[in-house]
């Protein structure tokens, strides 16, 4: 499993914009990479994955680097309903297990 | 998002006793799956479930023991649990497995407290 690395925690003001890094320089070729969120009292929500090109939904965008040794995932204007903690999860080509790590707490101040 | 459902929510429970957790899912997926996250660690993956075989046991302990009757229900089927069982056990979905780019669906899990 490649390995990630996240900040503990990160702070944000209330409609701005996000961007939470992740590290995986171990990742391989055909792994994906993973964003899942948790909200408190909640299960894991997906957010968003990709391969190699950058991505964008209704909730998110996900910048990845061009050696795939970073992402960067981009909440164009934060809420308060955003804060949760934020995983970053590479998965293994042609294997749906997901590795959570300790993600990275994202607080969003009114 | 109402796709997975855990019954119940909170469970109360005796090391002697035997219960069951329950998850739906109303999404026509056909991989579920079974998850614990213990307080202060992160999510470990327990069992994998798919078109209702059971492909993955990840060295989970035999007191608990899952069940698959059909691709939309789950079981969860515990006896002589430990103390240090205590923790939220959440139940996820996907359209398939196997093939790494399927998000999964979560429920909203089972707080679990072994007295």
């Amino acid at each position: 499993d490649a390995k990630t690395t996240q900040p503990n925690s990160m702070e944000s003001n209330e409609e701005e914009p996000v961007h939470l890094p992740c590290n995986h320089s171990t990742i391989s070729g055909t792994d994906y990479i993973h964003w899942y969120r948790q909200l408190p009292s909640q299960g894991p929500e997906y957010v968003i994955h990709g391969l190699t090109s950058n991505v964008n939904n209704r909730m998110a965008s996900l910048a990845i680097a061009e050696d795939r040794k970073s992402s960067t995932l981009i909440l164009h204007r934060a809420t308060l309903r955003d804060a949760a903690v934020y995983y970053c999860i590479p998965t293994q080509g042609g294997s749906e297990k997901l590795v959570f790590g300790k993600g990275t707490k994202l607080t969003v101040n009114p | 998002e109402t796709g997975v459902t855990q019954t119940p929510r909170h469970l109360v429970m005796g090391m002697t006793n035997k219960k069951s957790l329950k998850c739906e899912q109303h999404l026509g997926h056909n991989a579920m799956y079974w998850y614990k996250q213990s307080a202060k660690k992160p999510l470990e993956l327990m069992f994998v479930y798919s078109l209702e075989e059971r492909v993955e046991n990840n060295s989970v302990p035999s007191r608990f023991s899952p069940e698959c009757p059909n691709s939309s229900h789950l079981f969860l089927h515990l006896h002589t649990l430990q103390p240090e069982d205590s923790a939220l056990y959440l139940c996820a979905s996907s359209q398939d497995r196997g093939y790494g780019n399927q998000p999964q669906h979560f429920g909203d899990g089972t707080r679990l407290s072994i007295l």
